[in-house]
């Protein structure tokens, strides 16, 4: 049972290159999230999924995009990149919404 | 706008001290509320949460937070830190009927061995 995984760990960006985050579950869990933590500013919700086939854009969905692709796997899009989306991101799933959140490992993402 | 606020940005502690971090919310409806912890270079985990009943909730490691509905609040307590307590602790509420899950900013702890 692996939780939640993210993929990649790590990467670096040039300004307007795309990419796409990763993220699965095997808990079975409806709900899955997309966050961004910067230093001083908590953690921000980028979208959300509350079940497979919806998504919702969350606090800063600016630049991004995302894809609910099946029960487990919610993806996180950058079109083109920029500096200011040099972050941690963070991907979470719950049973439902509004219920105890469980977290991947993260993916620190610098943008160039 | 619902919020989370975390008064304590950096908190210094000496091993055996007494802990409590302050959380408070705005939002008048029912809320789920929750505290999470992250320990340095690992990801964010549940320490506690309240959805109901006895507003005193005990956690894991020692951890216990009371919420007091009057005061729109759920501030988390531990009685004797410890040196492996270093962690950033992060406030959440979760508004019930709606898809609102707000994290506060996050209060860095760090114990003094």
């Amino acid at each position: 049972n692996a939780g939640v995984t993210q993929t990649p760990k790590f990467q670096v960006l040039k300004t307007g290159q795309s990419m796409t985050l990763q993220c699965a579950q095997d808990m079975n869990h409806n709900s899955m999230y997309w966050y961004r933590q910067d230093p001083g500013m908590g953690l921000r919700l980028i979208y959300y999924s509350a079940s497979e086939g919806t998504t919702d854009k969350g606090e800063v969905p600016n630049g991004y995009n995302v894809s609910r692709l099946n029960k487990r796997e919610f993806s996180l899009r950058l079109e083109s990149a920029a500096p200011s989306q040099t972050s941690v991101y963070f991907c979470a799933s719950s049973e439902w919404n509004e219920e105890t959140q469980y977290f991947g490992p993260g993916t620190r993402l610098l943008v160039l | 706008a619902q919020s989370v606020s975390q008064h304590n940005h950096h908190v210094i502690l000496s091993e055996a001290a007494s802990l409590e971090l302050g959380c408070n919310y705005s939002y008048g409806g029912t809320v789920n509320l929750f505290w999470y912890v992250q320990y340095p270079g690992q990801h964010l985990q549940l320490l506690l949460k309240y959805f109901s009943g006895d507003p005193l909730v005990k956690g894991i490691k020692g951890f216990e937070a009371e919420f007091i509905k009057s005061k729109f609040s759920f501030n988390l307590r531990k009685p004797s830190v410890q040196w492996s307590d270093t962690a950033e602790y992060f406030c959440a509420v979760a508004t019930s009927g709606t898809y609102k899950y707000i994290f506060g900013t996050g209060t860095r702890l760090k114990v003094l061995a």
